[in-house]
């Protein structure tokens, strides 16, 4: 079984500081892991992902994300916070493991994100 | 490319009635995924189709809900009768194959999503 948590219902800072929004995943095997971030009224868009490779990951945005394997995580973050990236942002995992593809994902209940101007 | 289609956006029923949602899913995508929406309960996946294919429905709520995928470009979840708890936004994804050249594997590709009232 797959699982994804985010500790944190809602997470405030303040413009221009840094921000971390957390997520922790469990798999079997190996994980892909995705954000997703969701703006009121609309659908989830990508933001970033990490399959392999480098475990610092850069996305749309300005966003990048840490894969760290002994802890499971895998946290959002962001330099200098903008207004605009007021949000809810999900975490996502999948089994890289997926027979005969099977691309179940499973999503975090997601974190909202408040930047005070 | 227009991304996922949903169809309607908004929908106001009373309780008893019939519902459908409409999905029309990027094209050369070849998985397909309804999910709902709710503060309480978050984001949970319903159904999950792979070539038209009916994979993974354990999310489907009871036997009221029902989806169909009769081709690659459509798909529909039906609720029927529906409930004031079936009250919800239901998001329709898609996602192209791994082989996909520039796909980013395993990416899903939500649409604007429908909310749906009962009353």
């Amino acid at each position: 079984a797959q699982s994804v948590a985010q500790p944190e219902d809602q997470v405030n800072v303040a413009e221009g500081n840094p921000l971390t929004v957390k997520c922790t995943y469990s798999v079997s095997g190996n994980p892909y892991l995705f954000w997703y971030v969701q703006y009121p009224n609309r659908g989830l868009q990508f933001l970033l992902k990490y399959i392999t490779g480098d475990n610092l990951v850069k996305g749309s945005y300005g966003f990048e994300a840490e894969f760290n394997k002994s802890q499971t995580s895998f946290h959002l973050k962001k330099p200098s916070a903008l207004v605009s990236d007021s949000a809810l942002y999900f975490c996502a995992v999948r089994d890289i493991r997926g027979s005969g593809g099977y691309q179940k994902v499973t999503f975090g209940t997601g974190t909202k994100l408040q930047v005070i101007p | 490319d227009a991304g996922v289609i949903q169809s309607p956006r908004h929908e106001v029923t009373e309780m008893g009635q019939e519902v459908t949602l409409r999905c029309k899913p990027i094209s050369g995508h070849n998985s397909l995924f309804w999910y709902r929406q709710t503060m309480m309960r978050g984001l949970e996946l319903l159904i999950y189709f792979n070539n038209n294919v009916p994979i993974d429905d354990s999310g489907m709520p009871e036997d009221r809900f029902s989806a169909k995928m009769p081709n690659a470009s459509f798909s529909t979840l039906k609720i029927q009768p529906s409930e004031p708890r079936d009250s919800a936004v239901y998001f329709c994804a898609s996602s192209p194959p791994s082989v996909m050249r520039g796909e980013i594997r395993g990416t899903q590709y939500f649409g604007p999503g429908t909310r749906l009232t009962v009353l």
